[in-house]
């Protein structure tokens, strides 16, 4: 069974930084690109970046650029999104998906930039 | 970048009726090795999103075949035969063709 278990979310003040996390399990993790997804509360879907198989390929949204970085450990089986420079719309559930149809999701972390 | 653009953005639907909401992409999905990565998911309430279909009419696992995928271009449609109480959520476009990807605004299915 594929799973994807997001963590790391929590609040923070504007400005900081936080790292997200998503354990993957149930499939070959380093035959497949990842994704983070976000949903800020109450509103749609947002892709926030993309990362190929073997870690040398990054795609970003504007909204983020310069500010997130996506990586990958695929001796942990392990996604990763290291947040800085956080502004209050950032604060949005954070998804991981499996690329590159995003056929599996996690249940998502809670980031919430706030003073 | 590519914009993805849903109607209704509402529909309530009386159970066993039908429904159908529309996806309208800015440009072609149609990628160079010709393929059309053009996704549906449907996300119940307090739930994450969930694939139904991929490239416009690829069933995911586990899907109801009440559900249908169609279009090609620029214009998609997600069908519902026979709407059941289980199918309440919200429904959204994806596009995988190109970078960003980007989804449609939603469309809420709700019972009349």
């Amino acid at each position: 069974e594929v799973l994807l278990l997001e963590s790391g979310g929590g609040l923070v003040q504007p400005g900081g930084s936080l790292r997200l996390s998503c354990a993957a399990s149930g499939f070959t993790f380093s035959n497949f690109a990842m994704s983070w997804v976000r949903q800020a509360p109450g509103k749609g879907l947002e892709w926030v970046s993309t990362i190929s198989e073997t870690g040398g390929g990054t795609h970003y949204a504007d909204s983020v650029k310069g500010r997130f970085t996506i990586s990958r450990d695929n001796s942990k089986n392990t996604l990763y999104l290291e947040m800085n420079s956080l502004r209050a719309e950032d604060t949005a559930l954070y998804y991981c998906a499996r690329e590159f149809i995003l056929d599996y999701w996690g249940q998502g972390t809670l980031v919430t930039v706030s003073s | 970048d590519i914009v993805m653009t849903q109607t209704p953005l509402s529909s309530p639907v009386i159970l066993g009726q039908p429904a159908s909401i529309s996806c309208r992409s800015s440009q072609s999905l149609v990628h160079s090795n010709g393929n059309t990565y053009l996704s549906w998911l449907q996300q119940r309430p307090g739930q994450p999103p969930r694939l139904l279909f991929y490239k416009i009419s690829n069933r995911f696992s586990g899907v109801p075949d009440r559900f249908s995928g169609s279009g090609a271009g620029t214009d998609f449609t997600l069908r519902i035969s026979r709407v059941e109480a289980e199918d309440v959520g919200v429904y959204y476009c994806m596009q995988a063709t190109s970078f960003p990807r980007t989804f449609g605004q939603g469309t809420k299915v709700e019972i009349k």
